[in-house]
Parts: structure tokens; sequence; C-alpha cells
């Protein structure tokens, strides 16, 4: 079965320090990998994702990932933290093949970033 | 522009009360989705459709009905509410991905409806 974890409830982290979001995954096949991101009372809006090719992928507002098979990790990073990029985190899952593009969520993390 | 619409944004139901969520989107997407988020459970999903007069079940799919009549709206209802099912909604789509580039977005997703049953 498919599943994606994310073991840090919340992150916390000071204003120009580096941050990093943990993420897992267990999936039959290769995977789609995707980072979204929600700001209080909005949707979640797409950061960046890994389908095939380099494992460092660069996404939207300065944020990257990298993705390491052995680990089966995606985690979410960014060089120097800003207050505005507090919100919460989810990194989500599609296992390559299927007719329905189903992605399955992580629980989510929390990101404080202190000034 | 509108992307993915979502009406109502909050709305608050007495227990067995019925309601219809509705979905709308703008983007000739072939599949849509019903999500709620809970604290600590992320987003798990209700039912989803992968084209018009299609539906399917998710992972939590018990106490909810949905219908995708025209391809752009995706209804979600719920004919008995209950305490449980307060929670936040989110709508999104997707395209019928048959390469990377195509798909690589994933999903777009509506802001939400806030729904508080009592």
């Amino acid at each position: 079965a498919q599943s994606v974890a994310q073991p840090e409830d919340q992150v916390n982290v000071a204003e120009g320090n580096p941050l990093t979001v943990k993420c897992t995954y267990s999936v039959s096949g290769n995977p789609y990998l995707f980072w979204y991101v929600q700001y209080p009372n909005r949707g979640l809006q797409f950061l960046l994702k890994y389908i095939t090719g380099d494992n460092l992928v660069k996404g939207s507002y300065g944020f990257e990932a990298e993705f390491n098979k052995s680990q089966t990790s995606f985690h979410l990073k960014k060089p120097s933290a800003l207050v505005s990029d507090s919100a919460l985190y989810f990194c989500a899952v599609r296992a390559y093949g299927g007719a329905t593009n189903k992605l399955i969520f992580g629980t989510g993390t929390l990101l404080a970033v202190q000034p | 522009n509108a992307g993915v619409t979502q009406t109502p944004k909050f709305r608050v139901l007495k227990t067995g009360q019925s309601m219809t969520l509705l979905c709308a989107q703008d983007m000739n997407h072939e599949y849509m989705y019903w999500y709620r988020q809970d604290p600590g459970m992320g987003l798990r999903l209700i039912h989803y459709s992968v084209g018009e007069g299609t539906t399917a079940k998710g992972e939590v799919p018990d106490g909810y009905n949905v219908s995708r009549l025209k391809k752009q709206n995706f209804l979600l209802g719920l004919e008995s509410a209950a305490p449980s099912q307060t929670s936040v909604y989110f709508c999104a789509s997707s395209y019928l991905g048959r390469t990377e580039t195509k798909w690589g977005y994933g999903y777009t997703f509506g802001s939400g409806t806030r729904l508080t049953v009592v």
C-alpha cells in the first residue's frame, strides 16, 4: 500500500537559517512525489515535484527537494528561511501507472520561522 | 482564470441536516477529487471522479455521496450530517496525464469549505 510519512509535526527555525522538512514514502514502482504548501485559511499550493531525472528538484519561492531512492525520502529544503515561509507543508506521492491519478498525502508539517 | 472554485466557503449545519458542496473547475480537467482535512490527519480522499458521469470511493467515503453530471462540476453531498463530519473540505482537479510534462503540476486545489456540524 502507498503511504507517506512526515515524521515531524512542527519544525522551528530562525530566519536566515537553512530549513529541512522531512518526508519518506512507500510505493510500488517508481514514485511521483510532490510538495504542497498551505497558508492559513487557504487551499494547497503546488511547490515542486519529482517525476524523473535529476534527484535535486527546484521549485517555487526558493524551495528545493532531494529525491533519495535508497532511503525512500524526498526532503524539502531551503538555504535561508523567511518568516513568510511559515505555513503547513504537505508531502504527497502517486504511484507510477494506474488510471486514477490519486495522490496520497502525509499528515503535514507546520513550519514556524522566528524573526 | 478562476481555477477551482468551491461554494460555500463556510457552513454550519445541525445534526441530521443535509447539504451539497459544489466544486467547479474551468481548466477542462478530467479528474476531480474531494478531500477532507482534519488536524493531525492530513488530507484524506473521500471520493473522486475520472470523468464525466463516473465516480469512485476513496479512503473515507461513508456518509458522503458525489455526482459528476458535467465535466466541470463535482458535487459532494451529505445526506444526514453528523458532528464527525465537521472538517475542512477541499476539492481538487487534475489532468489525465499521459506524459510527465502534461501531468507535471499535479492537482489544482480550491480554497476549501469549512463545515461545522452541531
